[in-house]
């Protein structure tokens, strides 16, 4: 079946802790993997992976993806108030732009 | 300033009646999308446009419509068949570049039932 399976669904963590989001997904045709943030509204662009294997970086957020075992992961370390959000996990559906989402992991930071 | 920009921000329905959500955007992508958000649904396709003139389907396309007569805008029109239309709705595009297939989202309308 074409879903993205997201975990957990929900999180809370103190400032400082580090936290890994996972997402797995059951197809192996696709081009790419994307991760979002979203706060209130609009989800915000965060990483799209292509390549397992390769990490990529933004401060103190890392994300890497591994197709062979068909799931990615969202590392954020010294967590801040301002990371709670619910992130997303997306990827592309066979070679069109079609993106298929998870339903997301809500975090919350408590200070 | 490069967006994409949805208005309005909050709409209200009456029972029976039609809506139309607007989305512009000026980033010059040839792709636009409209998703529907639910609590603890994730986000789910209404409809996609590759180009102007030409769009498709996407996962739970009846109740509602849309039109592509200009690259800029794609609207979304909520019909009195949609049964239960009460939701966050996002509209999305991609396209250009090398990231063609990384979307870019705007603000989002969450429309209520009246």
């Amino acid at each position: 079946e074409d879903k993205v399976v997201q975990s957990p669904l929900s999180l809370v963590v103190h400032e400082g802790d580090t936290v890994t989001l996972n997402c797995s997904y059951e197809v192996t045709n696709f081009r790419s993997l994307l991760w979002y943030k979203q706060e209130k509204k609009a989800p915000t662009f965060l990483f799209m992976l292509t390549s397992s294997g390769i990490e990529k970086k933004s401060g103190r957020l890392s994300s890497i993806l591994d197709k062979k075992e068909l799931f990615s992961i969202l590392n954020i370390t010294a967590t801040q108030t301002g990371d709670s959000a619910v992130y997303l996990c997306a990827r592309t559906q066979g070679g069109s732009e079609k993106l298929v989402f998870g339903k997301g992991t809500k975090l919350t930071v408590n200070p | 300033d490069g967006g994409i920009t949805q208005s309005p921000k909050y709409l209200f329905r009456k029972e029976g009646q039609n809506v139309t959500l607007s989305c512009e955007q000026n980033l010059n992508h040839d792709a636009m999308y409209w998703y529907r958000q639910d609590p603890g649904q994730g986000l789910r396709l209404i409809y996609y446009s590759q180009i102007v003139n030409d769009f498709q389907k996407g996962d739970i396309a009846e109740g509602y419509s849309v039109s592509r007569e200009k690259k800029e805008s794609f609207p979304l029109t909520v019909t009195s068949a949609q049964k239960n239309p009460t939701a966050f709705y996002l509209c999305a595009s991609s396209g250009g570049g090398q990231s063609q297939e990384t979307q870019y989202f705007g603000p989002g309308t969450r429309l209520l039932v009246l």
